[in-house]
């Protein structure tokens, strides 16, 4: 079956510092969706890339699929403390079933 | 990582008829499980907290007598729609926390795609 791995599952930065989760599929997917969820909470819909290449931002967020539509990645620019918490990529796969599987997710902690 | 299986991935069933979706922790233990709906290119919503042993505790405008939750076993929630409507037709998914791992990282199952004709 499908299967998303996303890498790294932690990571600590100083506030101020880049940070970078990359997700890739076994399959190619027909699309892909980011999700953050804070501490305590749910995940939150963050975005949804569909084309090969694509590269979409939101202010220091920088998202990009990947041009064989099986990898992706979300940098965050210059980290917040308000950036903490865990990034999960979510990839829809292109069969018939279109089944969405998650990725395990990244920890974000952002040391102030 | 844990696991989480849910089935069906879809199903197509006339109005007025109940659908059953399963989710399950294949490697670990869920006391607590949870359900989404989540409408097309928006985020997840949360539905309810199936508690494993107790009744569910079901978000605000959810009907839990539409949407019986059921977590019989420590690895088991199973949600039903009951005399689904056409407007029931959603993607749903299921998560649970592996605690034992010491984090509180949820895991998804793969989604349900409910059709209602």
């Amino acid at each position: 079956g499908q299967q998303v791995m996303q890498i790294p599952q932690y990571q600590h930065v100083q506030e101020g510092e880049d940070f970078t989760t990359y997700c890739n599929s076994s399959t190619t997917l027909s699309n892909i969706q980011w999700y953050k969820q804070r501490p305590g909470g749910h995940p939150v819909f963050l975005i949804q890339l569909v084309k090969s290449g694509e590269v979409k931002k939101q202010k220091r967020l920088t998202f990009q699929f990947g041009e064989a539509k099986k990898n992706s990645s979300l940098h965050i620019t210059a980290t917040q403390t308000t950036d903490v918490g865990t990034y999960f990529c979510a990839g829809r796969s292109s069969g018939s079933a279109r089944q969405l599987t998650f990725g395990s997710g990244t920890q974000l902690t952002v040391l102030p | 990582g844990a696991v989480v299986s849910q089935h069906p991935s879809w199903v197509i069933c006339k109005s007025g008829t109940s659908v059953k979706i399963e989710c399950r922790s294949l490697d670990f233990q869920a006391t607590t499980m949870f359900w989404y709906r989540q409408f097309p290119k928006q985020s997840l919503m949360l539905m309810a907290t199936s508690n494993e042993g107790s009744k569910a505790t079901y978000e605000q405008g959810v009907e839990k007598d539409k949407f019986l939750i059921n977590h019989a076993s420590l690895t088991l929630s199973t949600l039903t729609v009951t005399s689904a409507h056409p407007e029931d037709s959603s993607f749903y998914i299921c998560s649970a926390r592996d605690l034992d791992r010491g984090n509180e990282k949820l895991f998804f199952g793969s989604g349900t795609q409910l059709s209602v004709l």
